[in-house]
Order: C-alpha cells, then structure tokens, then sequence
C-alpha cells in the first residue's frame, strides 16, 4: 500500500539557516503530495503540494519539489524564522484512493 | 465560511462512558474524514466518508462509529471509551477524493480517558 517517511525530529535550527526536511514516498499510480504544517495547539493547514512530476509547490518561502525518480518530496527553505517553529507533515493522496496518507511528522525549532 | 468545527475541544472520560465528538463544516464539502493524533504516531485515519450516507473504515476504526446523514455533520462516537483512546481528535474535509484537493482541518479535540 502508499507509505510515506519523512526524517525524524526534532530539528533544531538557528534563524536564517536553511531548512531541509526529507520526505520519501512509495506508491502506485501518480499520487499528489502535500506538505501541511501544525502550529502548537492548532489543527494542520496545508503549506504546499504538487499533484505531477517535476511540479514545485511554494508558499511562504517554503518550497518542495515533486521527483518522481527518487519519489521524493523535500520540503526547503532558504531561511528560516522563529516563527517557522512547528510540526510539518509530508502526506500523498493516490491517484485511484480517497485516502489522505500522513507521515509521522518533523518537529522543527527555530532558535533566534 | 467557519470552516471545519469541532466540539468540545477538551473532554474528560471515565473507562466505559460512551461520547460523541462533534464535526460540522460549511464547504459544501463531499469528503469528511477523522484522524486521532499520538506523539511519535502522526495522523491516523479512523473513519471517512464520501459523501452523506456513505462512510467506510480507516486505518484504526475499532472502537469508534460514524454516521454521515447530512453533507454538513460527521460525528465520531466512543462506544466504551478506553485510556487508549486518550489521543488529540482532528475532523478534516475536502471538496471531493479527487488526489490534488486538499483537506482542511477542524482545531481538535483533545480527549483524556481516565
């Protein structure tokens, strides 16, 4: 069935660092990905996504770029702010399935 | 528009009491899903619906019941709760199960199960 792994956290970052969370994929078909993000107490918000190959989604800053050869989906941005502390989570929808597949999540902290 | 709408947003349960967790949304939206939440453990999909009258089993369903009788409201019962089923409960919906549409999120319910 469709997986998703992201790297584990927690990752900590000075601001204005670069930021790269790896998320790697296994599916059938042609899924769409996702990037959400959590802030502390709040439910997920989409960030970004790319439903075909070599589409790069962006929002914010953030960008992540959708690589059907190595099914990946890492998620960049050049640099990072406090505010940027949260959990973020890769996800796929396949192409033939309803379903809304989640890794397990990045927790990130952004130093000042 | 509200959005997605949970309530409660905190609840305390003693073993064997039974809830229902309340998820209503204003979209229009055909697709409505729950997920509990555990630290190390990401999202897990309990149930999901495809539109009203129509629901199927997620990842974890044992335990819990749904019902979808309007486009708006998807309740998630407890039967009997359980301490294991002390967890952080989103509801999300989207426009359609089409793969580009995203979900959006309810603000959860945190539940403790004494």
């Amino acid at each position: 069935g469709n997986s998703v792994t992201q790297m584990e956290g927690p990752v900590t970052l000075s601001e204005e660092a670069f930021l790269t969370i790896n998320c790697t994929y296994t599916a059938t078909g042609y899924p769409s990905l996702f990037w959400y993000v959590q802030y502390p107490g709040e439910g997920l918000q989409l960030l970004l996504k790319a439903t075909k190959a070599d589409d790069k989604g962006s929002n914010k800053g953030f960008e992540a770029t959708y690589r059907k050869e190595t099914t990946s989906f890492h998620l960049e941005k050049g640099s990072v702010q406090v505010s940027d502390s949260a959990v973020y989570f890769c996800a796929l929808r396949g192409n033939r399935d309803d379903k809304i597949i989640f890794g397990k999540g990045t927790r990130l902290h952004i130093l000042p | 528009n509200a959005g997605v709408t949970q309530t409660p947003k905190f609840q305390v349960l003693k073993t064997g009491q039974s809830m229902t967790l309340q998820c209503a949304q204003d979209m229009n939206h055909e697709y409505m899903s729950w997920y509990r939440q555990d630290p190390g453990m990401g999202l897990r999909l309990i149930h999901y619906s495809v539109g009203a009258g129509i629901t199927d089993q997620g990842e974890v369903p044992n335990g819990y019941n749904v019902s979808r009788s309007t486009t708006e409201d998807f309740p998630l019962r407890l039967l009997s709760a359980a301490p294991s089923q002390t967890s952080v409960y989103f509801c999300a919906s989207s426009k359609s199960g089409q793969a580009g549409d995203e979900q959006f999120f309810g603000p959860g319910t945190r539940l403790t199960v004494l």
